[in-house]
């Protein structure tokens, strides 16, 4: 089972900032949070992942709770492309071996002009 | 940018008939994995690879799937007999076998359509 929790779809205006919420209460000390997107009839893509600190790449930011419960990915600047299923994952850090990764329904994102 | 490669991108064929579909990794990437995607839901993990051996193969439908990576590089997927049930999107990831980065790379996938 998904150890995840994330709303089944969000819309967001184009240029504006998307903010995708995911719960994940149940998640250990050794579990990282992973972030991927699947364009329409795509592979998934990574975007970012984190532990507990907030981190910031090209595609994206990720904001993680003082007590890991929950965490938001931000697209601060959304264009039309960036219209996709985005799944949040756990998963036990990279020291401990290359793990499956565990996908559920994800959020469906819809970028409006 | 190195990516994953997959092939076929689309298959349609009858129930009953065999089908084949090959991965090849982003190279020097120990890892490979397939996964299995139907409509409407997240992809499942059907194979693990750890260069030529299988490591995790526990929701691999073994009576009619099989995969294989015999140089631990490239790998296929086999299907025979295909049933209806098995139409989906068969993808392909690869990772480095680092302790620092395994972050998966996802290939194009191929679309199966059995009629």
């Amino acid at each position: 089972d998904a150890k995840t929790t994330q709303p089944t779809s969000m819309d967001c205006a184009e240029g504006r900032a998307a903010n995708l919420p995911c719960n994940h209460s149940t998640i250990s000390g050794n579990e990282y949070v992973y972030w991927y997107r699947q364009i329409h009839s795509q592979g998934p893509q990574y975007i970012i992942h984190g532990l507990k600190n907030n981190e910031t790449n090209e595609m994206a930011s990720l904001i993680i709770t003082e007590d890991r419960k929950s965490s938001t990915l931000i697209l601060p600047h959304a264009t039309l492309r960036d219209t996709a299923v985005y799944y949040c994952i756990v998963r036990v850090t990279p020291y401990f071996g290359n793990e499956k990764l565990t996908f559920g329904t994800g959020t469906r994102l819809t970028i409006i002009p | 940018e190195a990516e994953v490669a997959q092939s076929p991108r689309y298959k349609i064929t009858e129930k009953s008939q065999a089908v084949a579909f090959w991965c090849d990794p982003i190279s020097g990437h120990a890892t490979l994995y397939w996964y299995r995607q139907i409509l409407g839901q997240g992809p499942e993990l059907l194979v693990q690879f750890q260069d030529e051996s299988v490591v995790d193969d526990s929701q691999l439908p073994k009576d009619r799937f099989s995969a294989e990576r015999l140089k631990g590089v490239d790998s296929t997927l086999k299907i025979q007999p295909a049933e209806l049930g098995d139409s989906a999107m068969y993808l392909c990831a690869s990772s480095e076998n680092r302790a620092d980065s395994d972050t998966q790379y996802f290939g194009p996938g191929t679309r199966l359509t059995v009629l």
